[in-house]
């Protein structure tokens, strides 16, 4: 079962805004990544937050984890058309092998 | 972070054939993992595949129908075999390790269509 589950499930927004997506999850995390995926091809790995961190940057990215609501978002500043694809959380537990798991996903659709 | 290829980029296949899937790394990792996407949806981990041990399969995928070989620490091979048109999905290779905080990386993945 999915550990992730981001919401909404689809967005769409003007180029320009900003866009914001959440995950939340059921059990203790290690770490929580997001990445994007064009059109069915490979994952990007775009930020992961470690669980005793409360806030990241990267470029017009920036995470936030609160730990305490087992929640996590994602926001996208100043939007471009390229922003456009489907978006992923996943969590990686706290054991020695843990795994990725995956949220459903959320499709962000930018209009130019 | 890590640089994943895989081969094939796509196929189309006839039900009953078997397909293998490459999967190489830049550099040596020591966790390798095989992932399936199915379409509409999100990924599903198939195995984890470590270098010189057997790989460890998840709940509802067994070693028949998913071998994979771990022969070094910057390659592996996923073979689908007996295919069925339920098998079309997008199969990713992934590596943990390379990054700052142990992030995980993935190829570009191989789009399966089985007619």
């Amino acid at each position: 079962s999915q550990q992730g589950e981001e919401d909404p499930q689809a967005l769409s927004i003007q180029e320009g805004e900003n866009a914001t997506m959440n995950c939340s999850y059921k059990t203790s995390i290690n770490n929580l990544q997001w990445y994007r995926q064009n059109s069915g091809r490979g994952l990007v790995h775009l930020i992961l937050i470690r669980s005793n961190e409360r806030e990241k940057h990267s470029g017009r990215l920036r995470v936030t984890l609160d730990t305490s609501k087992k929640s996590s978002s994602l926001l996208i500043t100043a939007s471009r058309a390229a922003d456009t694809a489907s978006y992923f959380c996943a969590t990686d537990g706290t054991g020695a092998n843990s795994k990725l798991t995956f949220g459903k996903g959320i499709t962000l659709s930018v209009r130019p | 972070s890590a640089v994943i290829s895989q081969k094939p980029s796509r196929d189309i296949c006839q039900r009953g054939t078997s397909l293998t899937i490459q999967c190489q790394v830049d550099s040596q990792v020591t966790m390798m993992f095989w992932y399936r996407q199915q379409p509409g949806q999100s990924l599903t981990l198939i195995a984890t595949a470590n270098q010189g041990s057997e790989a460890t399969y998840e709940s509802g995928f067994v070693i028949d129908k998913f071998p994979i070989s771990r022969p070094n620490l910057t390659f592996s091979t996923l073979t689908v075999s007996n295919m069925s048109p339920e098998d079309s999905s997008i199969y990713l290779c992934s590596v943990k390790g390379g990054g700052s905080y142990n992030e995980q990386f993935f190829g570009p993945g191989t789009r399966l269509t089985v007619l």
